[in-house]
């Protein structure tokens, strides 16, 4: 693994089921995000980790849950999944909270009918 | 009022021209991340300032903390920096995202 990876790559949802985006970065960061992309709107937090253990909410938390149970991965789970939440997920991470660069995940491309 | 402010939002530039996307924040940040998506591509990290300027390749990436605005230039555009261009700043724990500027270039 180099940098951050992001799994799956894309995924169709049936509405109502849950659905866990997993990522995972070897750069020991201690801090990552979770971040929504739609058309017109640009990149929205949603979740954040300043440090394994520990957990925020960003700007659009609602629907969405994460876990940080360990410095590489920070999963994303839907616990029932809604159309509103078709976009594309992006994982970053960075060295310390706040002032220090994020690096970007591939991204998910995830379609809810 | 948006925190950050892009302009211009589009821009289409025929190959060889030089080009200037504008970057305005009316936060105080620690600093300024300009980043870079090709369609349905993933975000790569052009340059990461919090005074004066940097360059790399044709790229250059000036920051004018006082007057709270960052600017990115591209010298002798090319059909392959057809790209979306943001700007995000860096505020305590998070980073605030311009909306991005859309460029293409014509060959």
């Amino acid at each position: 693994i180099a940098g951050i990876t992001q799994a799956p790559t894309s995924q169709i949802l049936a509405a109502g089921r849950r659905m866990t985006l997993r990522c995972t970065q070897d750069m020991r960061h201690n801090a990552m995000y979770w971040y929504r992309q739609d058309l017109g709107l640009g990149l929205r937090l949603i979740h954040y980790s300043n440090t394994a253990g520990t957990t925020g909410k960003g700007e659009v938390p609602d629907g969405y849950s994460v876990s940080r149970a360990n410095t590489d991965d920070f999963p994303l789970t839907l616990a029932s999944a809604v159309p509103s939440q078709t976009s594309v997920y992006f994982c970053a991470s960075s060295g310390a909270s706040g002032d220090n660069e994020q690096f970007f995940g591939p991204g998910t491309r995830l379609t809810v009918l | 009022k948006n925190e950050v402010e892009q302009s211009p939002q589009n821009l289409t530039a025929q190959e060889g021209e030089f080009i200037t996307i504008n970057c305005s924040y009316s936060v105080g940040i620690s600093a300024l991340h300009w980043l870079q998506q090709h369609p349905g591509g993933g975000i790569v990290s052009l340059f990461m300032l919090s005074s004066g300027k940097k360059k790399h390749g044709r790229l250059i990436a000036t920051i004018n903390i006082q007057e709270k605005h960052s600017s990115l230039h591209i010298t002798a555009s090319h059909p392959r920096d057809s790209a979306v261009y943001i700007c995000a700043v860096a505020r305590t724990y998070k980073y605030i995202f311009g909306t991005g500027t859309r460029l293409k270039v014509l060959a």
